[in-house]
């Protein structure tokens, strides 16, 4: 069966703290992996993806993850983040089909 | 270029009533997906198509629940009766294909509340 499992349903930080937000999947194939974001009220929109090649990538805002294979983890990263990157964000899998974590709301104290 | 266009962006409707969410993908698409969004549950797939043919229909939640696509523009989602547990954001969401990298679109959302 292919699922997905974000560790963390609420994460409070203040501004230009480093955030890591965890995902872990589980599928025995081959898989796309992408982390969307949803500001509040608003609809989900990329962040980034990785479909092959270099497991580290780079997304829009500052925010990256490392796809490490082995661990069935796609983490993701932003090194210092601002009051306006409050938001929940979802990791999605790919595998036989597009499934959803359960989302991870942030909260950014100015 | 439009993105996913979904109609009604609010709804409020009593319970039994016929409730019929409407979508339009992004031109070209071929993959539609459906989602529900609620706080107890998050973000579930409740039906994909795939060159409007339903690929997965196993998110539907029982038979109350319906969806079609007609064509490649247009999908609906129908709930009859409704019920109030069926208050949520509905998503429907576009890609082209489920290939490779291929990213899914989502539309604004159809915010429904079943009194």
């Amino acid at each position: 069966a292919q699922s997905v499992s974000q560790h963390n349903h609420h994460v409070i930080l203040s501004e230009a703290a480093s955030l890591e937000l965890g995902c872990n999947y589980s599928y025995g194939g081959t898989v796309n992996l992408f982390w969307y974001v949803q500001y509040p009220g608003q609809h989900l929109q990329l962040l980034l993806k990785y479909f092959s090649g270099d497991p580290l990538v780079k997304g829009i805002k500052g925010f990256e993850a490392e796809f490490i294979k082995s661990k069935f983890s796609f983490n993701l990263r932003k090194p210092s983040v601002q009051w306006s990157d409050t938001a929940e964000y979802f990791c999605a899998v790919r595998g036989f089909k597009t499934i959803f974590g359960a989302g991870t709301r942030l909260f950014v104290k100015a | 270029d439009a993105g996913v266009i979904q109609s009604p962006r609010h709804e409020v409707t009593e319970m039994g009533q016929e409730v019929t969410l409407r979508c339009k993908p992004i031109s070209g698409h071929n993959s539609l997906f459906w989602y529900r969004q609620t706080m107890m549950r998050g973000l579930e797939l409740l039906i994909y198509f795939n060159n409007n043919v339903p690929i997965d229909d196993s998110g539907m939640p029982e038979d109350r629940f319906s969806a079609k696509m007609p064509n490649a523009s247009f999908s609906t989602l129908k709930i009859q009766p409704s019920e109030p547990r069926d208050s949520a954001v509905y998503f429907c969401a576009s890609s082209l294909g489920q290939g490779n990298g291929n990213t899914i679109y989502f539309g604004e959302g159809s915010w429904l509340t079943v009194v």
